[in-house]
């Protein structure tokens, strides 16, 4: 695609439920990065794949956080049992190999756990 | 201590004013500097990308990175409506080493 798209763009869940995000990076990019922005915060790297593998998820704050990528494309990121805290947006960026410094980010997943 | 520390703002100026955005870091051994712009709603988005020390000017923008003090500067000329957004800055060793500034929040007065 011409961007990187996220879906959804907005997630109000209940405390507990599990919350999966979306993110579909600009095709033939390799590399793909999840990282958090929470106010006043920041953004906080979370994960990173080449390809359909994670060498750094060294970010994920427990093991309530998981990811996975698929056909070196699309990318879910999975939170499981969502607690308030986890209220942040979650944005999505990827680049043409990993090589390189310049990240394009979506637009976000915005989450909201009540 | 926070790899990068920025000055939230808000910042308001009147067009045309000359902006400075700020950053202090602390790693001495992170190379690359950056700034991103990020418009409300929206994904951050590189504005200026700086490798070591230096100034790199693009049109109304300028990047300046003091190692001596670890000072990362933007300076924003005739500064237009249009660049209100939340500037963030960046330091690291690649894209899978940055850290970030919480942002400052910009807005440009008509």
């Amino acid at each position: 695609g011409a961007g990187v798209s996220q879906s959804p763009s907005n997630k109000v869940t209940e405390k507990g439920k599990d919350v999966e995000l979306r993110c579909d990076p600009i095709s033939g990019h390799t590399a793909l990065y999840w990282y958090r922005q929470s106010l006043g915060q920041g953004l906080e790297f979370l994960i990173y794949f080449q390809g359909n593998s994670a060498p750094d998820k060294s970010g994920l704050p427990s093991d309530r956080f998981s990811a996975e990528r698929t056909g070196g494309s699309v990318s879910t990121l999975t939170i499981q049992r969502t607690q308030q805290e986890d209220s942040a947006v979650y944005l999505c960026a990827s680049n043409p190999t990993g090589g390189t410094n310049v990240l394009t980010f979506g637009a976000g997943s915005r989450l909201t756990v009540l | 201590q926070k790899e990068v520390e920025q000055d939230p703002g808000p910042l308001s100026v009147p067009e045309g004013a000359i902006v400075s955005l700020n950053c202090t870091y602390s790693n001495s051994a992170f190379q690359y500097f950056m700034w991103y712009r990020q418009y409300s709603r929206k994904g951050p988005e590189l504005l200026m990308y700086t490798y070591s020390s230096g100034n790199k000017e693009d049109g109304r923008f300028t990047a300046q990175v003091d190692k001596s003090s670890k000072y990362i500067s933007l300076f924003i000329r005739d500064s237009q409506p249009s660049d209100s957004a939340t500037y963030l800055c960046a330091q690291g060793t690649g894209a899978n080493n940055l850290f970030f500034g919480t942002g400052t929040r910009l807005t440009v007065i008509p």
